[in-house]
């Protein structure tokens, strides 16, 4: 089965701080994707990357950069965590083409 | 623009009943669809897909019908289960997005026993 992980369930951050969100797979994925999920907006992309090193940039990635430097893992990073980034994140991985698989999802508070 | 829609928030049906979920899509580049299931605090789980040369794909008691020509799509779900409760997601992508998907809002679907 295959296992995306997200570091952490829950978070809480203060305005201006710098946030990081990791995210691993262990099925050797040339994709994943971080998407933001919103009441009434769906999941929305922000960022995904098709390999090491790569990155796209998504629907909504304002305030938002990623980083790839292992096929296994992908970090979101808000620069400057504003309240709007308020949400629940979810990582996902894929094989070209297939089903992506998720993570449990972080849900993430800017005080 | 909101390329993948599902216009109905909710959804509330009797436990044994059927439950019908719609999306709808406005990119005629849209080739492959797919249905998630989400419950709180969990991620969302593949649970059916269909390709644009089939207009219909049936899983158990899941069934997903496509109306290209109304860029319709919808899921079935007979018998409905009190377990069946949850967020469900549609998604589409298409040749030219790659892995890429796009999803509409979602519809909360609950099954009451």
């Amino acid at each position: 089965d295959v296992k995306v992980t997200q570091s952490s369930r829950y978070l809480v951050k203060r305005t201006g701080e710098k946030v990081f969100l990791e995210c691993v797979q262990d099925m050797d994925h040339e994709n994943m994707f971080w998407y933001r999920q919103d009441p009434g907006l769906g999941l929305r992309l922000i960022y995904f990357s098709y390999d090491v090193k790569m990155k796209e940039k998504g629907d909504i990635p304002e305030g938002y950069s990623v980083s790839r430097e292992k096929k296994e893992r992908f970090s979101l990073i808000l620069e400057s965590a504003s309240t709007n980034q308020t949400s629940m994140y979810l990582c996902a991985s894929t094989t070209r083409p297939g089903t992506q698989h998720f993570g449990d999802g972080t849900r993430l508070s800017i005080l | 623009d909101q390329q993948v829609k599902q216009n109905s928030p909710s959804l509330s049906v009797q436990e044994g009943r059927i439950s019908i979920l719609n999306c709808d899509y406005t990119n005629s580049m849209f080739d492959y669809f797919l249905w998630y299931k989400k419950y709180p605090a969990e991620g969302p789980t593949f649970l059916i897909s269909i390709s644009s040369i089939k207009d219909k794909n049936e899983d158990g008691r899941f069934t997903v019908f496509l109306n290209k020509s109304a860029k319709h799509l919808s899921l079935h779900i007979v018998p409905s289960q009190p377990g069946d409760s949850a967020v469900y997601f549609c998604a589409a992508s298409g040749e030219t997005s790659g892995s890429r998907l796009t999803f509409g809002e979602g519809t909360q679907l609950t099954v009451n026993p």
